[in-house]
């Protein structure tokens, strides 16, 4: 199947740091999407992108949606303790046909944050 | 609030055992869907369904079965467990046509 390589795969900053993380991918994707995964639980919808060049905020964070729609970025701004998780991203095909929502996933990016 | 309820938290069993792992979603959602989670993998698609009693194949199926009687429940089948089955599975759900998956807190499975 598809594969997304995301970078990096761990981060350590201070709290206030600014964070930077991007996604790949051999495939074009309709749509991406950034989910944060605190520790003990499932994984959470962060930001959702639809179309190629897109630039999406959500509070803190900012996400792209890259111009040849084989990649993403996501930044978080000023951190806080709070952002430590991991971070994946997502892509899929598109609607309709077998898609049927399914999401291909990046590996994680695991966000440390020092106080 | 939209909810996707695991049925186990943590699960310890023996290899060669069959094990079932539970989800429940009260959202009404058609897809539902198992992830397994393994670090520096990322999660991965084990079996997804569309619908009441359809399923699909994901990416890694090899070893699993699913169930799916009922919509607001997905089973997750190891017909017989293995050592490298020991990961985190997560089940999720969506609309027909979403793309925003509902996540379950994971059951963390330890074959012994």
């Amino acid at each position: 199947g598809q594969q997304l390589n995301q970078s990096p795969q761990s981060m350590f900053i201070q709290e206030g740091e600014d964070v930077s993380m991007n996604c790949t991918s051999s495939s074009i994707f309709n749509t991406w999407l950034w989910y944060k995964q605190d520790p003990g639980e499932g994984p959470v919808l962060l930001i959702a992108l639809y179309k190629a060049g897109e630039l999406t905020s959500n509070g803190r964070l900012t996400a792209q949606f890259g111009i040849t729609r084989k990649d993403s970025f996501l930044n978080i701004s000023a951190s806080i303790p709070s952002d430590v998780g991991i971070y994946f991203c997502a892509g899929q095909l598109g609607a309709g046909g077998t898609s049927y929502g399914k999401l291909t996933f990046g590996q994680g990016t695991i966000l440390t944050v020092h106080p | 609030d939209v909810k996707v309820t695991q049925s186990s938290r943590y699960l310890v069993k023996r290899t060669g055992e069959k094990v079932f792992l539970e989800c429940v979603q009260d959202m009404d959602h058609e897809n539902m869907f198992w992830y397994r989670q393994d670090p520096g993998l990322g999660l991965r698609l084990i079996y997804f369904s569309y619908d009441v009693k359809m399923k699909e194949k994901g990416d890694i199926p090899e070893g699993y079965s699913v169930s799916r009687e009922k919509k607001e429940r997905f089973s997750l089948i190891l017909e017989s467990a293995s050592t490298n089955q020991t990961s985190m599975y997560l089940c999720a759900s969506s609309i027909n046509t979403g793309e925003k998956l509902f996540f379950g807190s994971g059951t963390q499975l330890s074959v012994l």
